[in-house]
């Protein structure tokens, strides 16, 4: 499969907790976008890293590279119920900008 | 609000039937994508127009097509429908072709075929 892994496939946390989920791909990207997908919902872009970054930080939401493991990290600090949702890590591959995207990770949020 | 309109929001068609799905880019992004997203599969690329022109293909069935049009905004024809076909069908756009580009998505067409 040409998608990347993305692990945990699911993670429950409690309100105020940190939230950690990893993606791990095979091939050679020139840039790496997080999006939340609430339950049906459309996909709503976080965060992009450029393959010559090494971290972002957007708010709550922290974004790490590391190309030589071929593998990014997003944490989310101090969480929200509202947070709930799944993350998808989607890479930039090729010439023509579009992205493959992984399975995802599916965050809840207890109050 | 991302700006990537589409329409319908909901379709119930029948098997073997054939539908058309729409979508307007943000203001001024020339280039348009579109995704199917379903249980088994995950989220999936179909194909990529720029500024009226295919540049890429991804796992799109011989069934499925789809255009850009002058106007820019792009439609997703799916015909012979079969049950295996429901799924979300999601619409991005991006100002430009090259990677880096922050892709918005839609809210998503949601296809039901019975």
């Amino acid at each position: 499969s040409q998608q990347g892994e993305e692990d945990p496939q699911a993670l429950s946390i409690q309100e105020g907790e940190n939230a950690t989920m990893n993606c791990s791909y095979k091939t050679s990207i020139n840039n790496l976008q997080w999006y939340r997908q609430n339950s049906g919902r459309g996909l709503v872009h976080l965060i992009l890293i450029r393959s010559n970054e090494r971290e972002k930080h957007s708010g709550r939401l922290r974004v790490t590279l590391d190309t030589s493991k071929k593998s990014s990290s997003l944490l989310i600090t101090a969480s929200r119920a509202a947070d709930t949702a799944s993350y998808f890590c989607a890479r930039g591959e090729g010439s023509q900008g579009n992205l493959i995207f992984g399975k995802g990770t599916k965050l809840s949020v207890k109050p | 609000d991302s700006g990537v309109t589409q329409t319908p929001k909901h379709l119930i068609t029948a098997t073997g039937q054939r539908v058309t799905l729409r979508c307007s880019p943000r203001s001024g992004d020339l280039s348009v994508y579109w995704y199917q997203q379903s249980l088994d599969q995950g989220l999936q690329f179909l194909i990529h127009y720029y500024n009226g022109e295919e540049r890429a293909k991804g796992n799109i069935l011989e069934r499925f097509s789809a255009q850009q049009f002058p106007d820019l905004h792009s439609e997703l024809n799916l015909s012979s429908l079969e049950l295996g076909d429901s799924a979300l069908y999601f619409c991005a756009s991006s100002a430009e072709t090259y990677p880096g580009n922050t892709i918005y998505f839609g809210e998503g067409s949601w296809l039901t075929v019975v």
